[in-house]
């Protein structure tokens, strides 16, 4: 089993659509939650921590669910330019001085008129 | 200011050849980190650096140097690379955090634009 898991897609949505993104994890141990995007040819740039309380940044909302071990992603009024790839990224800290990432595969997005 | 540099942004060598790949960060982060991404894959973990102690190796071939010189750069030595070593190689770099696991639970990671390299 991954130890991080999201459907790839892609999900193909009109303009306007809300979009939902899930990912499970596996590590019980995990310490914190993110989701990134990452554009073609691009680097992963931050989009969002994820809390337990659930946070929200303009059209983004993030939930996690530390007992099923959950996150998601919800998109409201998808614009093109959201089009892109979003990688759920798990922190499992055990270095002792730094975090450790581990990353899902992605879901691909692609926003059409 | 998130910003890592890098250079070069994209590199072309043989599998004879020695090159250097660089990373800058002048957030005052103290941890630094290399990926190797390849096509429609997530980015997988080479090496962490913690207060410019090597901290993680992912049992990376040994054709693959890391080296941090200072706590604002990293660089990755190149040496008899193989044609399926080519990939987006990413620095990313992030607060860190001497021992405090209350700190590392919320420690974000900051990434560069990567050197795409291709080896002949």
């Amino acid at each position: 089993r991954k130890e991080v898991e999201q459907d790839p897609g892609p999900f193909n949505v009109p303009e306007g659509a809300t979009v939902a993104f899930n990912c499970t994890y596996s590590n019980s141990a995990s310490q914190s939650f993110f989701w990134y995007r990452q554009d073609c040819r691009k680097e992963p740039k931050l989009l969002m921590s994820v809390y337990s309380s659930g946070n929200e940044d303009g059209r983004f909302t993030a939930q996690l669910n530390r007992a099923s071990q959950y996150i998601s992603l919800l998109i409201r009024d998808s614009k093109l330019s959201d089009s892109a790839t979003y990688l759920c990224v798990v922190n499992v800290v055990n270095t002792g001085t730094a975090s450790k990432l581990t990353f899902g595969t992605g879901t691909r997005l692609q926003v059409t008129l | 200011d998130t910003e890592v540099t890098q250079t070069p942004k994209h590199l072309v060598m043989g599998m004879t050849n020695k090159k250097s790949l660089k990373c800058e960060q002048h957030m005052g982060h103290r941890a630094m980190y290399w990926y190797k991404q390849k096509a429609k894959k997530p980015p997988e973990l080479m090496f962490v650096y913690s207060y410019e102690k090597l901290s993680i190796n992912e049992s990376v071939p040994s054709r693959f140097s890391p080296e941090c010189p200072n706590s604002s750069l990293l660089n990755l030595h190149l040496h008899a690379l193989q044609p399926e070593d080519s990939a987006l190689y990413l620095c990313a770099s992030s607060q860190g955090a001497s021992g405090r696991a209350n700190r590392l639970s919320t420690d974000t990671q900051y990434f560069g634009p990567g050197t795409r390299l291709t080896v002949l």
